[in-house]
């Protein structure tokens, strides 16, 4: 089965701190997302990287940035968080980009 | 640009059929998928249809008319644990263009 796990189910960080979203899959997928996820909006993609050091902006990326060092490791990085940023982000991986997508358990972030 | 209409909400009885429709306007199309999402966890995947027609899963099936934009999902012999939301999502054609999700059907299933 594939995993993918994200380092933790909730946070919460204070406005203008800085905040690292690890995510890790164990399925040598070549391609991983991040979404975020808030009621009555959906899921939507802030930031996807189809290989190693590669990354594209998804339909929200304005205060979000990526890293993705090795294969298995898509950390989302929010460089001076906000109450706006308030959400429940989830992290995906698939073989191919458009292809099913194995969804992480989620991270709950509540910025104060 | 892409375009994916669900229901918000959605209603049913233990024991009953429901339908969930999902209709899509987009820019080519590659493939529509379900998922299902239970409050609090991660989406996980039910079906995918990329032709036209009926794909049955159990007691989940899904429907694709490709020249109308429009799929459905439908559960039979509805269970509580059934209440969930489910979330349409269409692949497009080409490249590296990942999955565009609807915003979700939630479903209450009432005794």
């Amino acid at each position: 089965d594939v995993k993918v796990t994200q380092s933790s189910r909730y946070l919460v960080k204070r406005t203008g701190e800085k905040v690292f979203l690890e995510c890790v899959q164990d399925m040598d997928h070549e391609n991983m997302f991040w979404y975020r996820q808030d009621p009555g909006l959906g899921l939507r993609l802030i930031y996807f990287s189809y290989d190693v050091k590669m990354k594209e902006k998804g339909d929200i990326p304005e205060g979000y940035s990526v890293s993705r060092e090795k294969k298995e490791r898509f950390s989302l990085i929010l460089e001076s968080a906000s109450t706006n940023q308030t959400s429940m982000y989830l992290c995906a991986s698939s073989p191919q980009v458009g292809t099913e997508a194995f969804f992480g358990q989620g991270t709950r972030l509540t910025v104060v | 640009g892409q375009n994916i209409d669900q229901p918000t909400e959605m209603t049913a009885t233990e024991g009953a059929i429901v339908q969930i429709n999902c209709t899509y306007q987009t820019s080519g199309f590659n493939g529509l998928f379900w998922y299902q999402q239970h409050a609090g966890e991660a989406p996980t995947f039910l079906s995918y249809n990329v032709l036209d027609g009926l794909e049955e899963k159990g007691r989940f099936s899904s429907f694709l008319s490709r020249s109308k934009g429009y799929s459905y999902l439908l559960l039979k012999e509805l269970q509580m644990k059934d209440s969930a939301s489910y979330l349409c999502a269409v692949r497009a054609f080409g490249g590296n263009t990942p999955l565009v999700f609807g915003k979700g059907t939630r479903l209450s299933v009432i005794a």
